[in-house]
């Protein structure tokens, strides 16, 4: 099955710096990568996803990058806030199964 | 629209107990997942429904988990007898179609002592 690891597991930034997460999937069937967030005490939430037939998605300050060749994927958000504040989880889809599997985590904290 | 409803949000039994979750997606969409997220991983996936049949469960510990979707819409989960490693948050998600995004609940947290 699918392998999603996710670096780093926690990232701690000042307020407008640009955070960047990274991940990479195991799968080179894997066509379909959804970042979700988690703020405490929720479910996470879908903020950007992006199919294997494009490069790179953008959405105001979030955006994200495919590298089907290398097999890794990331998050960027740039001119970060305080309530950016949470849980990241990146994963991946397709090939034999469409159920996203999940990476581990990445926490981002960010000081005001 | 509505969001997926979860209940309860918390609880705490003693191992070997019984504990039941409900789930309530979202108005149309015809998938809904449950997922296990233990503390400081990502969630993984313990079964999935189209409508009311299952079409993957082979991450559920048959064992001692069981789950059901009656007339496709509301689903339980059920964990009997309870062990210490089943303390996690417990997810329920439904989505529209195969790759639509998936849209969580809040979750349950599951203590066991």
């Amino acid at each position: 099955g699918e392998n999603v690891e996710q670096h780093p597991s926690t990232l701690s930034v000042q307020e407008g710096d640009s955070a960047v997460i990274k991940c990479t999937y195991s799968d080179s069937a894997s066509n379909y990568f959804p970042w979700y967030k988690q703020e405490l005490g929720k479910g996470p939430q879908l903020i950007i996803d992006i199919r294997s037939n494009v490069g790179e998605k953008k959405d105001q300050r979030i955006a994200v990058t495919l590298n089907k060749t290398a097999k890794h994927f990331s998050l960027h958000i740039t001119e970060t806030q305080p309530e950016d504040s949470a849980v990241y989880f990146c994963a991946a889809a397709g090939g034999g199964s469409y159920i996203p599997t999940f990476g581990r985590g990445t926490s981002l904290i960010v000081h005001p | 629209e509505a969001g997926v409803a979860q209940s309860p949000r918390y609880k705490i039994i003693e191992k070997r107990q019984s504990v039941a979750f409900w789930c309530n997606p979202i108005s149309g969409h015809a998938t809904l997942y449950w997922y296990q997220q233990i503390l400081g991983q990502g969630p993984k996936l313990l079964i999935q429904f189209q409508n009311n049949g299952v079409v993957d469960d082979s991450q559920l510990p048959k064992d001692r988990f069981s789950a059901e979707r009656l007339k496709g819409v509301d689903s339980t989960l059920k964990i009997q007898p309870a062990k210490l490693e089943d303390s996690a948050v417990y997810l329920c998600a439904s989505s529209l179609a195969d790759y639509s995004p998936l849209h969580f609940g809040n979750g349950t947290r599951l203590t066991v002592t």
